[in-house]
């Protein structure tokens, strides 16, 4: 089957770094997505990788390796606004999105 | 730029009675349009999706369907609804590159009683 393993939570410290981290199995791969939610609100799009490395988009970063079937979203410069689940998602060799439950990382001031 | 719209916002609605949720997209054509479900500290769960006008396919078998009447519509209705309806429904569209970003709108978050 298919499955995309995050943590179900973590805590960090204001104004630290965070790496959240995603594992996938998946039929094929054409790429992952790292989307941030706030609480009772819609998805918000973060970052799209499909080659091995870093993609670096302000405090946000996402790294991806397709050997390993791993991905981490790292945050830098962590504010309070930052508290909210973080989903990853990856398109499959039918260009189906598989969705991960989500990480809900609280910041503690 | 691309806006989506969903209303109502909010919805209680008892067991047996039915369902309409309304999906909307402005500044874009011909998009891929999705419909979503959020239970509680849950993953999201895709229902339906359609590539064009009158083109649905379902995800998961339920008491739920949906239409797409217009190019930039696209609806959620059920004629009798369960407990289990209840949660969090997301529409999103994306461009029709099948790797394309999925946009969100802002959601309906369903309470059957």
């Amino acid at each position: 089957g298919q499955n995309i393993d995050q943590p179900t939570e973590m805590t960090a410290t204001e104004g630290a770094i965070v790496q959240i981290n995603c594992t996938y199995q998946t039929s094929g791969f054409n790429g992952l997505f790292w989307y941030q939610q706030h609480a009772g609100e819609a998805p918000t799009f973060l970052s799209y990788n499909v080659l091995d490395g870093l993609e670096e988009k302000g405090r946000f970063s996402s790294f991806l390796s397709r050997s390993k079937g791993y991905s981490y979203l790292l945050l830098k410069e962590l504010q309070m606004k930052d508290s909210a689940s973080y989903l990853c998602a990856v398109t499959d060799s039918n260009y189906q999105l598989i969705w991960g439950a989500g990480t809900k990382l609280i910041i503690k001031p | 730029s691309q806006t989506i719209h969903q209303w109502p916002a909010t919805l209680v609605q008892p067991v047996g009675s039915p369902l309409s949720l309304e999906c909307t997209v402005e500044g874009t054509s011909n998009p891929n349009l999705y419909w979503y479900r959020q239970a509680a500290g849950r993953g999201l769960q895709l229902l339906f999706y359609s590539v064009g006008i009158g083109q649905i396919s379902s995800e998961v078998p339920q008491n739920l369907s949906a239409s797409r009447p217009q190019d930039r519509q696209f609806i959620l209705s059920s004629k009798k609804l369960l407990l289990s309806d209840s949660g969090f429904y997301l529409c999103a569209w994306s461009g029709l590159a099948e790797t394309d970003t999925q946009y969100f709108g802002p959601g309906t978050r369903l309470t059957v009683l």
